[in-house]
């Protein structure tokens, strides 16, 4: 069974960046193709992006391009979801998902405000 | 690529059946069956109802069916019950996913 838990709440000024952690159990994140969802307060859900087996590339968002990045690290089988030049629209919940979307972490707040 | 189109809202009474349509192009819900559904509850992540047009993953009640015709595709949810009450999301998923806007169900 797949775990993803995520790090907790932040708190970010407009134009920092932030660093959303995934951390992956009952399974290697090598196994996994990881993708990040985010969901603003009242709003539905939106793809930011995610790792393509089928290319081995990581592909974003074109609305994100040049913003985000994800990374992962398989030494502690975790992924990490990087924001930068943030803004007050920025401000949602922040979700990893393996790649069928059928596990996800519990989401995590980023709340930018200055 | 534009987010696939829902109905805001539906409802439905107790035991009755309700079908959420998720609208899309021939670039995406039209060219591939790849197309999942996901049922979120205030406050909680998304939970995977459907995949790959009409599959129910293990777990989800057989009350929940999925089909496509076209660049529609449609989720239906038979014999209501309360705790069907929530927001449904539909995805369309080929390389780059596109989410619905959502639809928020309501029992009656």
């Amino acid at each position: 069974q797949v775990q993803l838990v995520q790090s907790g709440a932040e708190v970010k000024k407009p134009g920092a960046s932030v660093k959303v952690s995934c951390k992956v159990s009952g399974y290697t994140l090598t196994e996994l193709s990881m993708h990040w969802v985010r969901q603003a307060p009242g709003k539905g859900l939106e793809w930011m992006g995610g790792f393509d087996p089928e290319d081995g590339e990581t592909i974003y968002a074109q609305k994100f391009q040049g913003r985000v990045t994800m990374t992962e690290d398989t030494s502690t089988d975790t992924a990490y979801m990087e924001l930068s030049s943030l803004r007050s629209e920025d401000t949602a919940v922040y979700y990893c998902a393996t790649e069928a979307f059928d596990y996800w972490g519990q989401g995590t707040l980023v709340t930018v405000s200055s | 690529q534009s987010a696939l189109t829902q109905p805001a809202s539906v409802s439905g009474s107790p035991g009755q059946s309700i079908t959420i349509s998720c609208t899309g192009t021939s670039s995406d819900v039209g060219s591939y069956n790849l197309v999942s559904w996901y049922q979120q509850h205030p406050g909680k992540a998304p939970k995977l109802m459907i995949y790959e047009v009409s599959k129910r993953p293990s777990g989800v009640s057989n009350r929940f069916s999925g089909s496509k015709s076209g660049n529609t595709a449609s989720l239906t949810i038979s014999g209501l019950q309360a705790e069907d009450e929530a927001d449904y999301y539909c995805c369309s998923y080929a390389g780059s996913r596109v989410f619905g806007g959502g639809t928020k169900l309501t029992v009656l």
